[in-house]
């Protein structure tokens, strides 16, 4: 089964830091793997999507992706942190084009001014 | 612009009250789905509509029921809400077209539902 793990619950940058939030996947083949990221009290939008074509994604807001095989990760990042990143952030995994999207359990992201 | 839109953004029911929750969309996708999301959770998928076909998620409660009386509307209905059931309710959509990928899905900004 698939099954998606983002280490941390909690991340905390300074604003103009660095952003990684970390997600790893299991998966027997390279699936379809997603990033969103939800406001409070907001739907979930999509920030970008890995399906097998270029493994650096680059997404909406600054945000971009790497898929690495060998490590089984999608790891987001954002060279400089801004206030209005604060979010919660979802790593999202589907084995096929028609799989159900599963969501990682999220990590909250603060910035602080 | 064209958007998955939900109504009421908040909704407060009493307990065992029966209470629906609507969604439409104005992208024309076949697809749509229902999630939970409890708080600091990730969304839980309950069930989805493949043009007409309804698709229950093995573990969703027989307390939820969905409806959809066309493309652009899809009805979330909770019979006898619980305490636990309390949460965010998201509505997206998929466009799936056979033979081609299935699509992203957009969502709304969510119904919080309130049972007192």
């Amino acid at each position: 089964a698939q099954s998606v793990t983002q280490l941390g619950s909690h991340v905390s940058v300074s604003e103009g830091a660095l952003v990684l939030l970390r997600c790893n996947y299991s998966s027997s083949v390279p699936p379809y793997l997603f990033w969103y990221v939800q406001y409070p009290n907001q739907g979930l939008q999509l920030l970008l999507k890995y399906t097998s074509a270029a493994t650096l994604v680059k997404g909406i807001n600054g945000f971009e992706a790497e898929f690495k095989k060998s490590e089984t990760s999608f790891h987001l990042t954002k060279p400089s942190a801004h206030m209005s990143d604060a979010a919660e952030y979802f790593c999202a995994v589907k084995k096929t084009s028609y799989d159900k999207v599963i969501f990682g359990p999220g990590t909250s992201l603060s910035v602080i001014p | 612009d064209a958007m998955v839109i939900q109504n009421p953004r908040y909704q407060v029911t009493q307990f065992g009250k029966p209470v629906t929750l609507s969604c439409s969309q104005t992208l024309n996708h076949n697809v749509m789905y229902w999630y939970q999301q409890k708080s600091s959770q990730a969304p839980k998928l309950l069930f989805h509509y493949y043009d007409k076909d309804f698709n229950n998620e093995a573990d969703t409660p027989d307390n939820f029921q969905s409806r959809r009386p066309n493309t652009s509307f899809c009805f979330l209905d909770i019979r006898s809400p619980g305490l636990g059931d309390a949460a965010m309710y998201l509505c997206a959509t998929s466009r799936d077209r056979v033979g081609e990928e299935r699509e992203t899905q957009y969502f709304g900004p969510g119904t919080r539902l309130l049972v007192l």
